[in-house]
């Protein structure tokens, strides 16, 4: 069985200082992880993902995120926040081989304060 | 803008009530995934179909049903209505080949509230 905990349900960050968002997971065998972003009173929208090879992984919107497989960890980045950055961000993961459903974090709102 | 459309953005019903989402994928996606999203359960996988076959099954109940037609839209059918079937539900797609690293594209949900 796969697993993803986003262990904070909230981070407060100010803006143009560095942010971090965690996700660790859990999956028998090799991962594909994913992180998406949800702005209110819209979908999901995939910002960046891991397959295999560099463990950091640069995406949309300036947002990178670094695979550790010893911590199984792929937490998100940001090196300057900014106020539009407000949002609920999921980290997910599937097994990279037969078919295994996406799943999902429980999610993490990120504010960002002027 | 994900490509992604859901028809209608709300839903007001009933208990017992039978309900019909409906989905459009992105131009050229041939999967088309279903998720329902709540305050006590998360984002929670129901079902994918992959070019008008069932690929996979997740935590979907039996009153709830789907299908895929042969223009790719997929509509989800939910049945015997309860209060605890209130939530957002989404529907995804992504592009052909079906592969685990493929990316997930979501459309902006319907809101089904059950009265």
């Amino acid at each position: 069985a796969q697993s993803v905990a986003q262990p904070e349900d909230q981070v407060n960050v100010a803006e143009g200082n560095p942010l971090t968002v965690k996700c660790t997971y859990s999956v028998s065998g090799n991962p594909y992880l994913f992180w998406y972003v949800q702005y209110p009173n819209r979908g999901l929208q995939f910002l960046l993902k891991y397959i295999t090879g560099d463990n950091l992984v640069k995406g949309s919107y300036g947002f990178e995120a670094e695979f550790n497989k010893s911590q199984t960890s792929f937490h998100l980045k940001k090196p300057s926040a900014l106020v539009s950055d407000s949002a609920l961000y999921f980290c997910a993961v599937r097994r990279n081989t037969g078919f295994q459903k996406l799943v999902f974090g429980t999610g993490t709102r990120l504010l960002v304060s002027p | 803008d994900s490509g992604v459309t859901q028809t209608p953005k709300h839903l007001i019903t009933a208990t017992g009530q039978r309900v019909t989402l409906r989905c459009s994928p992105r131009s050229g996606d041939l999967s088309v995934y279903w998720y329902q999203q709540s305050l006590d359960q998360g984002l929670q996988f129901l079902i994918q179909y992959y070019n008008g076959e069932e690929r996979a099954k997740g935590n979907i109940l039996e009153r709830f049903s789907a299908q895929q037609f042969p223009d790719l839209h997929s509509e989800l059918n939910l049945s015997s209505l309860e209060l605890g079937d209130s939530a957002l539900y989404f529907c995804a797609s992504s592009p052909a080949p079906d592969r685990a690293y493929n990316e997930q594209f979501f459309g902006p949900g319907t809101r089904l509230t059950v009265l």
